[in-house]
């Protein structure tokens, strides 16, 4: 399989929204309503933020939100606050029991 | 609480093989499937492949079928990866993941340096 789309980079000053895209095919992104976000803060292991599109974990701040529309999937922070810069990966689902991950994008906070 | 740790740092020559493990605490080993992802410096996550911690079936990736074997001990709540066959390519950080509901994964252990070098 190969790998999700993402921007490699995004940014946005303090109390903005950026929004983060994720683009696969109907083979994973659009064909399941199972796509992950990941936060990765340098040296650190992956922390889950978003499951099945929308969703989030207990201890996730609301400021964190998913959508999806087709192939494309999105990872909107609002109120951006300084301990959200970090690295954010999305993944799918990919039928066969595969799951497959977005290339990461690395988000600034000026 | 849920966490999952794995074994300390390694440093392997091309050609030879390198286990992790991955011990579960805090919840039944057996309810939930153990993913393993790797992360090379400054690169980003790749999916490896999962193991039914109750049954001990596994899937992989096709990248990796044929090079990597995934176990596990319940008596001790502890999965393993071994990768064979090893190349100064597959250096990287090894993670264990818990799937909670299917492909979302939390919590992760803390990771695993494989350096593959002569």
């Amino acid at each position: 399989q190969s790998a999700l789309t993402q921007p490699p980079s995004a940014s946005g000053s303090p109390g903005q929204s950026v929004t983060i895209s994720c683009t696969g095919t109907s083979s994973d992104v659009g064909g399941y309503n199972y796509v992950s976000w990941y936060q990765q803060h340098p040296g650190k292991a992956p922390k889950l933020m978003i499951y099945e599109v929308n969703k989030r974990p207990s201890g996730v701040p609301d400021r964190f939100s998913g959508s999806k529309s087709g192939s494309t999937a999105s990872l909107t922070v609002s109120g951006l606050q300084a301990e959200d810069e970090a690295d954010y990966y999305c993944s799918s689902y990919a039928g066969s029991n595969n799951v497959v991950f977005g290339g990461g994008t690395k988000l600034t906070v000026l | 609480q849920v966490q999952l740790v794995q074994s300390g740092a390694e440093v392997k020559k091309p050609g030879a093989s390198v286990t992790v493990s991955c011990k579960a605490s805090g919840y039944t080993f057996t309810s939930f499937d153990i993913n393993w992802v790797r992360q090379a410096t400054g690169q980003g996550l790749e999916w490896m492949g999962w193991m039914n911690s109750n049954s001990g079936n596994t899937g992989f990736a096709q990248k990796f079928q044929g090079r990597v074997t995934m176990t596990r001990n319940t008596s001790i709540s502890t999965a393993y990866m071994e990768l064979s066959s090893l190349r100064s390519e597959d250096t990287a950080v090894y993670y264990c993941a818990r799937a909670r509901t299917g492909t979302d994964f939390d919590p992760w252990g803390q990771g695993t340096l494989v350096t593959v070098s002569s």
